[in-house]
């Protein structure tokens, strides 16, 4: 594997549920990232995770749980999620959390909630 | 604060015409500037960015974007359009480095059409 992984693809889940998603990035990076992108929206910062600490949370609600277990791995905890939860959530990973640092994107897992 | 505008939502070029993506920026001190392209069912992928030095920067895939100061803006140019280049495109934009830890603010995207 190269690049940045994505597991699942795509989720369909009820609003009780739970489910996590998964993330794992080949690429050596300290810093990763989840983003929410919905359509005719920008994308949105969900969490930034540097050397597994978590350095940003753009006020996400709680049913989100993230998990960055070692520096490759990024995880997405969901529960009790809403329909317009639904949307393409997107894993990045770069060198380093600083600015102006490109980020490598992983192919998104589309999630939907019914 | 900073922001990032892109005219247009929809873009639509014929097979071998000149594309321009228009991307206007929004900050208080000097900014990093990113064009990314998503395709249908994968994540974005870094066509170019500017940093420092050269205003005119060269990306993948024939891409080039001039950073203009006065005008705050950072278009996309590729002199002529192939069907591959049908994607959504998107702009984004950092502080520089050395004035704090800021993420990416990104547009909300430019479609682009390539019709035969």
């Amino acid at each position: 594997e190269t690049g940045v992984t994505q597991t699942p693809r795509h989720l369909v889940m009820g609003m009780t549920n739970k489910k996590s998603l998964k993330c794992e990035q080949h690429l050596g990076h300290n810093a990763m990232y989840w983003y929410k992108q919905s359509a005719k929206k920008p994308l949105e910062l969900m969490f930034v995770y540097s050397l597994e600490e978590r350095v940003e949370n753009n006020s996400v609600p709680s049913r989100f749980s993230p998990e960055c277990p070692n520096s490759s791995h990024l995880f997405l905890h969901l529960h009790t999620l809403q329909p317009e939860d639904s949307a393409l959530y997107l894993c990045a990973s770069s060198q380093e959390a600083g600015t102006g640092v490109e980020q490598y994107f992983g192919p998104g897992t589309r999630l939907t909630v019914t | 604060a900073q922001s990032v505008t892109q005219l247009g939502s929809h873009v639509s070029v014929s097979e071998g015409a000149l594309v321009l993506l228009r991307c206007n920026y929004s900050s208080s001190v000097p900014p990093y500037l990113f064009w990314y392209v998503q395709y249908p069912n994968q994540g974005l992928q870094l066509l170019l960015k500017y940093t420092t030095g050269a205003t005119l920067v060269k990306g993948i895939n024939g891409f080039e974007a001039e950073f203009k100061k006065s005008e705050t803006s950072f278009h996309l140019t590729k002199p002529s359009a192939h069907m591959s280049d049908a994607a959504e495109y998107f702009c984004a934009v950092t502080q520089g480095r050395g004035v704090g830890n800021t993420p990416l603010v990104f547009g909300k995207g430019t479609r682009l059409s390539v019709i035969a």
